[in-house]
């Protein structure tokens, strides 16, 4: 049972435009969420967070968007640069449980020149 | 920013022999850290989550007893493949969660790759 999706395998990006990766999840007592960046044979790392109480948090470049009624959230990268080209893992999970994470399927961004 | 490192970053072992894996803190303290696995093109599946002095605590479905952990100290936690067999190859992660800091700062190590033949 996949409790956090991201539908698109895979996402192609001209340098310079809006990058939208999206995540839907079912589980409503999840109530924080983080996107993670991955490149090959390397651990994640931690992009940006929101808590359940926003419904948007920015910063520079990455602004994650919050849909509590749909389950969805989606990760915003303006303008898109070469070196965002990576898997984007979304994250989700919830207080009380030590900070345990569930992981999407990841998003192979690729932002072309 | 926070390092977490592991060791090795590759193996290739023959069935039926153990293998040891090391996590390491190298700049901060984590009572907690978490065990991952990843198959090709898969997600990220939490394996266990170690506390530093106490027994780890398995996901469902996963095996304590051919997975041993180890947390001995507040920046070492080690996972032991016992056993290992051709199934149990893929990339093993692990995180740790820096002490007393929000559930978003969970550092991860840069994986290790098992290869069992």
């Amino acid at each position: 049972d996949q409790q956090v999706k991201q539908n698109s395998p895979s996402l192609s990006v001209q340098e310079g435009r809006i990058s939208i990766l999206n995540c839907d999840y079912t589980n409503s007592m999840f109530d924080y969420f983080l996107w993670y960046k991955k490149y090959p044979a390397e651990g994640p790392t931690f992009l940006i967070s929101i808590s359940s109480i926003k419904d948007k948090n920015e910063d520079g470049r990455f602004t994650v968007f919050l849909n509590k009624s749909a389950k969805h959230l989606s990760l915003h990268i303006v303008p898109s640069q070469p070196g965002d080209s990576a898997v984007y893992f979304c994250a989700a999970g919830y207080t009380g449980t030590a900070s345990k994470l569930t992981f999407g399927t990841g998003t192979r961004l690729q932002v072309t020149l | 920013g926070a390092v977490v490192s592991q060791h090795p970053s590759r193996v290739i072992c023959k069935s039926g022999t153990s293998v040891k894996i090391e996590c390491r803190s190298l700049d901060f303290q984590a009572t907690t850290m978490f065990w991952y696995r990843q198959f090709p093109k898969k997600s990220l599946m939490l394996m266990a989550t170690s506390n530093e002095g106490s027994k780890a605590t398995y996901e469902q479905g996963v095996e304590k007893d051919k997975f041993l952990i180890n947390h001995a100290s507040l920046t070492l936690s080690t996972l032991t493949v016992t056993s290992a067999h051709p199934e149990d190859s893929s990339f093993y992660i692990c995180s740790a969660l820096a002490s007393g800091r929000a559930p978003d700062t969970q550092y991860f190590g840069p994986g290790t790759r098992l290869t069992v033949l």
